[in-house]
């Protein structure tokens, strides 16, 4: 059964930092490009940013470039999101999600597998 | 402001029919990029719906239903279920001059009457 467990959410204040992880299992992880979507409070998906298979190809929405940084060990089966100078609108539920693909070139051919989430708010 | 867009809110009757469109453009649906849906029921994670235009996975009723034609997606729901009230997102990839990523509607939220 794949699962895709996400940690390392909380209280931050702005401008600081935040490392989220995804423990991941029940699949064979270095097949598969995995991605991080957020959702804040009400709001639609949003995707944060995405990695291939051996971490060649990795891709950012505008909203978070420069500030946050993904990347995966595909030995310890986990992917991770850097998130560093946090701002009030980054607060958000953080969704890791497994592509269908093992690139970046499309959203994969079969859909994605979501996570469960973890909060992160950015508040002082 | 969604790339791909969708209706805040659709409603019906339970036993009617539903459609959701996902307009998107040249660049993304029209551009051939496969688009997938996804249910989102309250306080849970997205599930995928439909996938490659009009696949279902094992598992989801085939009261779901999805079609693409030129720049345009839809999902259309039948003999609609108090259970089916939720929040849908298409999914689908754009690539453009300015870059290339993923993308999502805005979402619609389903209310059964």
């Amino acid at each position: 059964e794949v699962q895709l467990v996400e940690s390392g959410g909380g209280l931050v204040q702005p401008g600081r930092s935040l490392r989220l992880s995804c423990a991941a299992s029940g699949f064979t992880f270095d097949d598969y490009a995995m991605h991080w979507v957020r959702q804040a409070p009400g709001k639609g998906l949003e995707w944060v940013s995405g990695i291939s298979w051996n971490s060649g190809s990795i891709g950012y929405a505008d909203s978070v470039k420069g500030r946050f940084t993904i990347s995966r060990d595909n030995a310890k089966n986990s992917l991770y999101l850097q998130m560093n100078s946090l701002r009030a609108e980054d607060t958000a539920l953080y969704y890791c999600a497994k592509d269908s693909g093992m690139g970046l070139a499309a959203a994969g051919t079969s859909g994605w597998f979501w996570g469960q989430g973890t909060l992160v708010t950015v508040s002082s | 402001q969604s790339v791909l867009t969708q209706p805040p809110s659709v409603s019906g009757a339970p036993g009617q029919r539903v459609t959701i469109s996902c307009t998107g453009s040249s660049s993304n649906i029209g551009a051939g990029y496969d688009v997938h849906w996804y249910q989102q029921l309250p306080g849970t994670a997205p599930k995928l719906l439909i996938y490659g235009n009009s696949n279902r996975p094992s598992g989801v009723p085939d009261r779901f239903s999805g079609s693409k034609s030129g720049t345009s997606a839809s999902l259309a729901i039948t003999g609609l279920q108090a259970e089916d009230e939720a929040d849908y997102y298409c999914q689908s990839y754009d690539s453009s001059l300015s870059g290339s990523h993923v993308v999502f509607g805005g979402g619609t939220k389903l209310t059964v009457l």
